[in-house]
């Protein structure tokens, strides 16, 4: 099993809908999570980080359920620019380093 | 947050030669790390990079095909030995942040075709 699982997508949505992203991860032991994106043929670049509170930055909301080990990203409105890819990522104590989900592709049509 | 840059952006390389990425940090920071990312894959940890001390390896990765130098607090090097194909991705680097979410930035990559 993975340890950081996302729905590949892709996610085709219209300009100005809703649309939300799961993921879910399978150590116990991550403390740090985050939301990147990454566009095509870039690098992946934060988009959020994630608390056990839930997040918020303007139309992006970011939630962690810590005991179903699950996180999600809720977008709201979408633009056309949103379209990107986006990975879920966690740290787990004792690691530096971040792993990677497989992300989740979206595709907004005007 | 930090600046990176990597040299060189891309290179097509023929199999059996090696290739030296260079990653440069605007800031001092203790680790670096680096990434692969394979067509239509996510990232993968390669390895991390402490100055003053050798390279640690995720299982998979070897220092003899991916030699990494860290000679300073600022500057990292990936060396892609004896290539193949399958050694066909983008390889980024990063830094974690100095803020308490420690979260990582990366380099724009480096995009390599081994043929």
């Amino acid at each position: 099993r993975k340890e950081v699982e996302q729905d590949p997508g892709p996610f085709n949505v219209p300009e100005g809908a809703t649309v939300a992203f799961n993921c879910t991860y399978s150590n116990s032991a991550s403390q740090s999570f985050f939301w990147y994106r990454q566009d095509c043929r870039k690098e992946p670049k934060l988009l959020m980080s994630v608390y056990s509170s839930g997040n918020e930055d303007g139309r992006f909301t970011a939630q962690l359920n810590r005991a179903s080990q699950y996180i999600s990203l809720l977008i709201r409105d979408s633009k056309l620019s949103d379209s990107a890819t986006y990975l879920c990522v966690v740290k787990s104590t004792g690691r530096r380093a971040l792993t990677f989900g497989s992300g989740t592709r979206l595709q907004v049509q005007p | 947050s930090a600046v990176i840059s990597q040299k060189p952006s891309r290179d097509i390389c023929q199999r059996g030669t090696s290739l030296t990425i260079q990653c440069q940090v605007d800031s001092q920071v203790t680790m670096m790390f680096w990434y692969r990312q394979q067509p239509g894959q996510s990232l993968t940890l390669i390895a991390t990079a402490n100055q003053g001390s050798e390279a640690t390896y995720e299982s998979g990765f070897v220092i003899d095909k991916f030699p990494i130098s860290r000679p300073n607090l600022t500057f990292s090097t990936l060396t892609v030995s004896n290539m193949s194909p399958e050694d066909s991705s983008i390889y980024l680097c990063s830094v974690e942040s100095t803020s308490g979410i420690l979260e990582q930035y990366f380099g724009p990559g480096t995009r390599l075709t081994v043929t």
